[in-house]
């Protein structure tokens, strides 16, 4: 069982390239996010996907993008790469059902941009 | 807002000896609370939660972790600590406000190093 699997786990980029993120789980679950760690800051959410065809904004959607392709994949793009955006990415998921379920999370992609 | 602080931004403890990991939160409503731990290079791992109950929560690998209302805290202790609990901790609370997303808020960690 592999749970939530992330690529590419490391990337440089240069200053205004673009990329994506991709994220798959394959635990059925219906929830995934995207949140991103800087030092002495924790976790912040850049978006989520309550369902299969549907997203929404977290707290710093600035600068991304994202799709839910379908029930297990949701990618995060960068159309225009900032050095503000130099972090480690981490994709989740959870448990449907309840709100109050645990987020099962990857292993993270370290982004750099120069 | 709500938010969910961690004072201290690395404990230092030795090995058998007890740990405590703290967390105080602000939360509208009733709080949904969660512990985390991550080793280097590697995702989040869940430990623990309180919904509702009992306030000594038990979790994997020993830990456990204490609501207090009056105090708005959820400390997380373990009796006994061992070098391999080395990790960087999170404590994180449920947002009320995205009720359909079930969004955490995370504090900003807590580096834990156990010396033998």
């Amino acid at each position: 069982n592999a749970g939530v699997t992330q690529t590419p786990k490391f990337q440089v980029l240069k200053t205004g390239q673009s990329m994506t993120l991709q994220c798959a789980q394959d635990m059925n679950h219906n929830s995934m996010y995207w949140y991103r760690q800087d030092p002495g800051m924790g976790l912040r959410l850049i978006y989520y996907s309550a369902s299969e065809g549907t997203t929404d904004k977290g707290e710093v959607p600035n600068g991304y993008n994202v799709s839910r392709l379908n029930k297990r994949e949701f990618s995060l793009r960068l159309e225009s790469a900032a050095p503000s955006q130099t972090s480690v990415y981490f994709c989740a998921s959870r448990l449907p059902g309840t709100n109050t379920g645990e987020l099962f999370f990857g292993e993270g992609s370290r982004l750099t941009v120069l | 807002a709500q938010s969910v602080a961690q004072p201290e931004d690395q404990v230092n403890v030795a090995e058998g000896n007890p740990l405590t990991v703290k967390c105080t939160y602000s939360v509208s409503g009733n709080p949904y609370l969660f512990w985390y731990v991550q080793y280097p290079n590697r995702g989040l791992q869940f430990l623990l939660k309180y919904i509702t109950g009992d306030n000594l929560v038990k979790g994997s690998y020993g830990f456990e972790a204490e609501f207090n209302k009056s105090q708005t805290s959820f400390h997380l202790k373990k009796p006994s600590a061992l070098v391999s609990d080395s990790a960087l901790y999170f404590c994180a609370v449920r947002d009320p406000f995205y009720n359909q997303g079930g969004k955490l808020i995370f504090g900003q960690g807590t580096e834990l190093s156990v010396k033998p």
